[in-house]
């Protein structure tokens, strides 16, 4: 069966400071990858997909990146955190039309 | 710009009880696909039902069952026999482009189980 973990679970970052969040699929191959980002009792934005190795979607513009290193592993980075960066990250895959979500990954900028 | 709208910000509902979600969304296209998630205060995402738009038959799994109904653009999420780890909050969430396409999110419902 098909796992995704993300890590940390829960991170504290200061403005100004580099993020790397890490998301990885088990049981599944060239599987469709999402980053969504969450604010306090919203609905879900979806930050960035990839469909393959090194291939890379960007749907809102920002100061956060994606990248896709190997097949199953999805990294989300910034450079600098902003405060607006704060918010709950959902990593999450495809390999049909369901997407399927990691259990997150609470990120906190002061 | 496709839509979606969950016009129920809060509900509750008596456990063993039976309860409807409404979602309503707007769109062009002829193929698509919906789908309920269910968010408990875990906040991981879970997926509850879907629904492929060229299929008359609404989708059942246990419980939970939809009514869907595409000239209307409506996709409601009913859940009988309500129990009290059904509280959470439930985003319905059409795809649309196929397998390439993305989920959109309504803003959610949050239910309330109420024992």
């Amino acid at each position: 069966s098909q796992t995704i973990h993300q890590w940390p679970a829960t991170l504290v970052q200061p403005v100004g400071s580099p993020l790397s969040l890490e998301c990885t699929v088990e049981g599944t191959s060239n599987p469709n990858l999402y980053w969504y980002r969450q604010a306090a009792g919203r609905g879900l934005q979806l930050l960035f997909y990839s469909v393959g190795i090194g291939q890379i979607s960007s749907e809102v513009p920002q100061n956060l990146s994606a990248s896709r290193p190997q097949d199953r592993q999805f990294i989300l980075s910034s450079k600098k955190l902003l405060l607006s960066d704060s918010g709950f990250y959902l990593c999450a895959w495809s390999s049909g039309q369901a997407q399927y979500f990691g259990p997150g990954t609470r990120l906190t900028v002061l | 710009a496709q839509t979606v709208t969950q016009s129920q910000p809060e509900m509750s509902v008596q456990e063993a009880e039976t309860v409807t979600l409404s979602c309503t969304y707007d769109t062009s296209e002829n193929n698509y696909y919906l789908f309920w998630y269910k968010q408990p205060p875990s906040r991981q995402m879970i997926l509850v039902i879907r629904q492929e738009a060229y299929k008359q038959q609404n989708a059942t799994e246990n419980r939970f069952s939809v009514n869907f109904q595409k000239a209307a653009k409506s996709f409601s999420l009913k859940i009988s026999d309500s129990q009290l780890g059904d509280t959470a909050m439930y985003f319905c969430a059409p795809l649309y482009g196929g397998s390439q396409g993305n989920l959109i999110f309504g803003k959610g419902t949050k239910l309330s189980v109420k024992p």
